[in-house]
């Protein structure tokens, strides 16, 4: 059964910071790995996805990169702004029917 | 904005009450999902729905059960809740199930007196 786990749970960094936010998953046959963003009472949006075939994925100040085979993924995020504030939430798909797989999500804020 | 809709956005009920969230989708898709959001616990799948045919539901208890009358909308019919029922309820629709990107609506705060 896929696990996905994130590290830290919440994070805390002055603006203008450059942070990494990590995802773990168990089960390296997965078919693609998204990042999203939730805001507090809100539903989530989805910042990046890769599919299993690639090893980055980038847009505007957000990179996420893949490791299949280590089952792990990292989205850094550049020059960081207090609207960046937010939960990020990982979660893999495997193949076919398969539901998301989410971990718990890492809260970021950053302080002005 | 989403293009997923969800009402209402916050819902307060008793456990003998029964109530119905509300999801709209317009993005012609065919597929709609029902997750579960608990405080500390990751998003939990609990149906999901192509082309208005159940195709998973995830040991969700009986007290929870869901309508798609068209591929446009869904619903989640809720009677004798508990108090861990507790939770944000999202919603969401991709354009097939599998392997498409999953599109959120703003989700229902509900809380179990």
């Amino acid at each position: 059964k896929q696990e996905v786990t994130q590290i830290p749970a919440a994070l805390s960094v002055p603006e203008g910071e450059n942070l990494v936010l990590n995802c773990s998953f168990t089960d390296s046959a997965i078919y693609n790995l998204q990042w999203f963003r939730q805001d507090p009472g809100k539903g989530l949006t989805s910042l990046l996805l890769i599919q299993s075939s690639q090893r980055e994925q980038t847009s505007g100040r957000l990179n996420a990169s893949l490791d299949k085979s280590s089952g792990r993924s990292t989205l850094y995020i550049a020059a960081s702004q207090p609207g960046d504030s937010a939960t990020y939430l990982c979660a893999v798909k495997g193949s076919g029917n398969t539901p998301l797989v989410f971990g718990k999500g890492t809260r970021l804020s950053v302080i002005a | 904005e989403t293009g997923v809709t969800q009402t209402p956005r916050h819902l307060v009920m008793g456990m003998t009450n029964k109530k119905s969230l509300k999801c709209e989708q317009h993005l012609g898709h065919n597929a709609m999902y029902w997750y579960k959001q608990s405080a500390k616990k990751p998003l939990e799948l609990m149906f999901v729905y192509n082309f208005k045919e159940q195709t998973e539901n995830n040991s969700v208890p009986s007290r929870f059960s869901p309508e798609c009358p068209n591929s446009s909308h869904l619903f989640l019919h809720l009677h004798t809740l508990q108090p861990e029922d507790s939770a944000l309820y999202l919603c969401a629709s991709s354009q097939w199930t599998g392997l498409d990107t999953q599109y959120f609506g703003p989700g229902t705060r509900l809380t179990v007196l």
